[in-house]
């Protein structure tokens, strides 16, 4: 059965704490996702690596940053939390066949305080 | 640009009521690709569907069916008898191919569907 785990799923932090989301994927797949889910606003696209090492801003990177350095570990990176990034983050996966569906981990709960 | 609407933010229906769940998309792209997950209260999207923008075909899968129509830009997703375990949130999601081989997903702001006993 294919794979994807998160580290944590709930976490709770302090405001200008360094955060590390964690993300591993049994699959082989060279593309890696993280997203955050708001209430109204859906999943947003945070940070993609479509290979080791490779990373691709998505369309709200402000105050993430992300690594990649194998291929089935992808984090994500919050150098110095805020109470607005408080949410829940998701990781996915896909194989490099375009147009694949995503294969989702079960999501980490972040609060900071 | 991609833009994916699901006008339903919530929706309570009793059990064994049919109930269907609304998406509309905007693309500007001939190919792309649109898919429904599903999200129960344990918190994992689960990939329900995939439909390319070639294959206007309704699919059903038991209670599950999809009707898409390029026409009106809609992909409406339908649960037959709806039961307890259908209670989620519903994602519509849409994918363009990108110049890069990697492809943009749009996903809508997601359906919550609450059946009661």
């Amino acid at each position: 059965d294919v794979k994807v785990t998160q580290s944590s799923r709930y976490l709770v932090k302090r405001t200008g704490e360094k955060v590390f989301l964690e993300c591993v994927q049994d699959m082989d797949h060279e593309n890696m996702f993280w997203y955050r889910q708001d209430p109204g606003l859906g999943l947003r696209l945070i940070y993609f690596s479509y290979d080791v090492k490779m990373k691709e801003k998505g369309d709200i990177p402000e105050g993430y940053s992300v690594s990649r350095e194998k291929k089935e570990r992808f984090s994500l990176i919050l150098e110095s939390a805020s109470t607005n990034q408080t949410s829940m983050y998701l990781c996915a996966s896909t194989p490099l066949v375009s147009n694949s569906e995503q294969y989702f981990g079960p999501g980490t709960r972040l609060t900071v305080t | 640009a991609q833009k994916v609407t699901q006008a339903q933010t919530e929706i309570s229906v009793v059990e064994k009521e049919d109930v269907t769940l609304d998406c509309v998309y905007e693309t500007r792209d001939t190919t792309y690709y649109l898919f429904w997950y599903k999200q129960p209260p344990s918190g994992e999207l689960v990939f329900l569907i995939r439909r390319n923008s070639f294959d206007e075909q309704n699919e059903i899968s038991g209670r599950y069916s999809w009707n898409f129509q390029k026409s009106t830009s809609s992909f409406n997703f339908t649960i037959t008898a709806s039961q307890v375990v259908d209670s989620a949130v519903y994602f519509c999601a849409l994918s363009e191919a990108s110049s890069g081989g990697y492809q943009k997903v749009t996903f809508g702001i997601g359906t919550k569907l609450q059946v009661i006993p």
